[in-house]
This record gives C-alpha cells, sequence and structure tokens, in this order.
C-alpha cells in the first residue's frame, strides 16, 4: 500500500510569496500531524488534525501559516508572504489513532527553500 | 512543558562495535511513550524502537535496545555490532498520552559509522 505522500519534494520560490504543501495520508488514518525540520534541527512541531479538526495548533510560528484538511484525508499547508527564515524541510506524518501504540508514518518531507 | 534534549550533535563508531546514544526528556505527565527515530539523507524517518512509560522492561529490537530510566528521566539507544546502514541522524522523541498524539524531538544526533 502507499505510503504518506507529500508534493512537492522541492519548492523554491522568492520572498514575499504563497506556497501551498500538499499531504497525502496512508487511507484511513485519522490522525495527520505537521512538523518542520530547519537545517541541522530536530523536528518541531507545527499543527495535528484529528479528522478534519484542529485541535492542536499551538506549534504555527506567525499567522502567515495556516492548514487545512478536507475530507478527513489530504491536507494543505499554506505560508503567506514568506520569510527566508521560512527555509526548511516540511514533514507530514499520520497514524490511524492518536495513541501511541499505533506508529507514525511520516512522508518524506517538502523540502521549501525562499530566496 | 515537555522536552527532549540530546546533548551529542555527532557520534562516531567502529563497524561491528557498539554505541550508545543519549536522550533525557522531561514531562509532567506520569504516562508517556518514548521513541528513538532513524533518519537517513533520504529524509524518511524510520522508527527504531518504542518504550512505553509504565513497563519496566528495557524494549529491545534486534540491535537496537534502550536504557530507560524513568527517574532520571533518560532515554539511551544502545546500537550492538554497528552497520554501515545504522549512519543516519537519529531523534529521540516523547508523547504524552493525553495530548493527541503529537511527538516533541530532540534536536538529533549525527551517527557515523566507519569501515
Amino acid at each position: 500500500g502507499a505510503g504518506v505522500s507529500q508534493s512537492p519534494s522541492n519548492k523554491v520560490t522568492e520572498k514575499g510569496k504563497d506556497v501551498e504543501l500538499r499531504c497525502d495520508p496512508i487511507s484511513g488514518h485519522t490522525a495527520l500531524y505537521w512538523y518542520r525540520q530547519s537545517l541541522g534541527q530536530g523536528l518541531e512541531f507545527l499543527i495535528y488534525f484529528q479528522g478534519n479538526s484542529a485541535p492542536d495548533k499551538s506549534g504555527l510560528p506567525s499567522d502567515r501559516f495556516s492548514a487545512e484538511r478536507t475530507g478527513g484525508s489530504v491536507s494543505t499547508l499554506t505560508i503567506q508572504r514568506t520569510q527566508q527564515e521560512d527555509s526548511a524541510v516540511y514533514l507530514c506524518a499520520s497514524r490511524s489513532t492518536r495513541d501511541g501504540y499505533s506508529p507514525l508514518h511520516f512522508g518524506n518531507g517538502t523540502r521549501l527553500t525562499v530566496t | 512543558a515537555q522536552t527532549v534534549t540530546q546533548s551529542q550533535p555527532e557520534m562516531s563508531v567502529q563497524e561491528a562495535e557498539t554505541v550508545t546514544l543519549s536522550c533525557t526528556y522531561d514531562t509532567s505527565e506520569s504516562d508517556y511513550y518514548l521513541f528513538w527515530y532513524k533518519q537517513p539523507p533520504s529524509r524518511q524517518m524510520i522508527l527504531v524502537i518504542r518504550q512505553e512509560a509504565y513497563k519496566q522492561q528495557n524494549a529491545t529490537e534486534n540491535r537496537f535496545s534502550v536504557n530507560f530510566q524513568k527517574a532520571a528521566k533518560s532515554f539511551s539507544l544502545k546500537i550492538s555490532d554497528s552497520q554501515l546502514g545504522d549512519a543516519a541522524m537519529y531523534f529521540c522523541a516523547s508523547q504524552n498520552y493525553n495530548q493527541g498524539g503529537k511527538l516533541i524531538f530532540g534536536q538529533g544526533t549525527e551517527l557515523s559509522v566507519k569501515p
């Protein structure tokens, strides 16, 4: 079966432009997570979805960042008016339930470069 | 606040030898999970091993084992008989039972394996 799919795999954009990053979780996975990994750093939690709702948005760094999930499946992370500090790898992960017994499956990420 | 700290940015081990990666964490919860993930250059996050905090017995997965010291809030990873394919970035992570399943990651340890 297919794993978590993210697109694009790489994105180069100019400062000030908006970008959309897409995540297709594994079919049937109700929980979906977005993380950001800056160069040489650990993974920084951004937002968590359970179904279509986002009970935890505590990691979104500013109001330029938003995310949505439709049909309990695909999620889109949008960054408005991109800044150079937004350059990072954005990782998406999903799991069938939110407890720790259910393994977290990661996509290969989108590398965002803001010039 | 939930935090995870990896104090070794880089480690090196000779092929076939044993290496231990350190991790400490802090949480106010009594119920939680701990994880080690491996991230090769492909960016794919791979679950190495998982430990439930209520279990006193240390988890093992083939050549990988942990030393879980709950009172000290320490969770180290031991890799035995190191192989060239073990070279990667290793992340320690914690997950509280009641916070939607989000994982909090440490900064990572870059492991190199010398032939």
